[in-house]
């Protein structure tokens, strides 16, 4: 059973634009939200995070929006650029948990 | 800088062979982890250490074994190799909880190939 669901695979943008990435999640024990970017050949790299606490959490062109009542967050990229053209991963983690829970990842692409 | 190293960035094993995947990482964390990624199944955790000589069952753990003799490094087994164990292997690092730091991080991963 999915707790971190990814539901669309891939998205695709115009440089320039906003890109919204979206993930929704199970589990209310989850009390912290990460998002990592991956690119081919490379390991995930972590890019921004929320705790349960916070419904935004704001770096540079990254904003990530927390929805508690909805069991939702969203990635935010403005302006987007061809370099974040990667897969991105939404992740969690259950309070007292050493682990996280992984979503399947959407691959971003934006065009130049 | 955090720097999580594995051993190799691409290996070609045959069926049967036991293989061992290395995984060094250089911020004294406590935690460490090894994934597996496959495509339209993201990152899935197979092992979980939170000491040494400590691990912990993921979720795909089936054909897999770990070691962790010492705190920086973490070794991943396949005792005898499967073609649908071929995969990226991804190990991680992460602080103990009480860092109050959730973030793990990764190595570059391993192409791992079984003919």
């Amino acid at each position: 059973d999915q707790q971190v669901k990814q539901n669309s695979p891939s998205l695709s943008v115009q440089e320039g634009r906003i890109s919204i990435l979206n993930c929704d999640y199970t589990n209310s024990m989850f009390d912290y939200f990460l998002w990592y970017k991956k690119y081919p050949a490379e390991g995930p790299t972590f890019l921004i995070s929320i705790s349960s606490i916070k419904d935004k959490n704001e770096d540079g062109r990254f904003t990530v929006f927390l929805n508690k009542s909805a069991k939702h967050l969203s990635l935010h990229i403005v302006p987007s650029q061809p370099g974040d053209s990667a897969v991105y991963f939404c992740a969690a983690r259950e309070g007292g948990s050493e682990k996280l829970v992984f979503g399947k990842g959407t691959k971003l692409t934006v065009n130049p | 800088d955090v720097k999580v190293t594995q051993s190799s960035r691409y290996l070609v094993k045959r069926t049967g062979e036991k293989v061992f995947l290395e995984c060094v990482q250089d911020m004294d964390h406590e935690n460490m982890f090894w994934y597996r990624q496959d495509p339209g199944l993201g990152l899935r955790l197979i092992y979980f250490s939170y000491d040494v000589k400590m691990k912990e069952k993921g979720d795909i753990p089936e054909g897999y074994s770990v070691s962790r003799e010492k705190k920086e490094r973490f070794s991943l087994i396949l005792e005898s190799a499967s073609t649908n164990q071929t995969s990226m292997y991804l190990c991680a690092s992460s602080p103990t909880l009480r860092a109050l730091r959730y973030e793990q991080y990764f190595g570059p991963g391993t192409r791992l190939t079984v003919t």
